[in-house]
């Protein structure tokens, strides 16, 4: 089981609608990150929150829109999103938003989004 | 632009053999490097993290080790099992601030 969780697991829009995806951890991890993963490719980097602060925002649309409540949550604010967004996002968790600390990233399942 | 390399994008071996994965990285100059494990439709599981300062890290059936000077990693599976197949891949943090560089990824199937 991951200590990862994610909401929903599947989740299927239209363009004009407004969703949010989950993501918990219970680690005590004080970075948080989401990613956005195509068929076949790796994952890539979308947002990473620090101490709950937004450290890293990699020149995502504005469509997509993070928060961060409290050390343990993560959220993913979707609006008008656009067909070729849909993929699968996954959260990540670790101790630091630093490799100094060299301690390995953790992720979720994710959530598989559609856009019609 | 810092790079990770894993080729071949995909291959087969019989169960029971040993499998290599190989990670080439553009930069020696790394804070650690992370072999995963993704599974169909699912999140990503971490199996070995190497340090800079580290040359190998074992785990099972699993062996990474680390040249820096060659910008090389390898991942060994040993005895290979239908349950291996998965695609795994590598990522390195060139910078120490945890974003990290991703592989495309080995797919890898173990053949009853």
């Amino acid at each position: 089981d991951t200590e990862v969780t994610q909401t929903p697991k599947h989740l299927v829009m239209g363009m004009t609608n407004k969703k949010s995806l989950k993501c918990e951890q219970h680690m005590g991890h004080r970075a948080m990150y989401w990613y956005k993963q195509k068929a076949k490719k790796p994952p890539e980097l979308m947002f990473v929150y620090s101490y709950e602060k937004l450290s890293i925002n990699e020149s995502v649309p504005s469509r997509f829109s993070p928060e961060c409540p409290n050390s343990s949550l993560l959220n993913l604010h979707l609006h008008a999103l656009q067909p070729e967004d849909s993929a699968l996002y996954l959260c990540a968790s670790s101790q630091e938003a630093t490799g100094l600390s060299n301690q390995p990233q953790h992720f979720g399942d994710g959530t598989r989004l559609s856009i019609l | 632009k810092q790079e990770v390399t894993q080729i071949p994008a995909a291959l087969s071996v019989p169960e029971g053999e040993n499998l290599v994965l190989n990670c080439s990285f553009t930069d020696s100059a790394i804070y650690n490097l992370q072999w995963f494990r993704q599974d169909p439709g699912k999140g990503l599981t971490s199996l070995l993290l190497i340090q800079s300062s580290q040359r190998e890290q074992t785990s099972g059936r699993l062996n990474a080790s680390l040249d820096k000077s060659s910008g090389r990693s390898t991942l060994y599976i040993a005895a290979s099992q239908p349950g291996d197949s998965a695609t795994y891949l590598c990522a390195v943090d060139f910078y120490g601030n945890n974003r990290l560089a991703f592989g495309k990824g080995n797919q890898v199937v173990v053949i009853p």
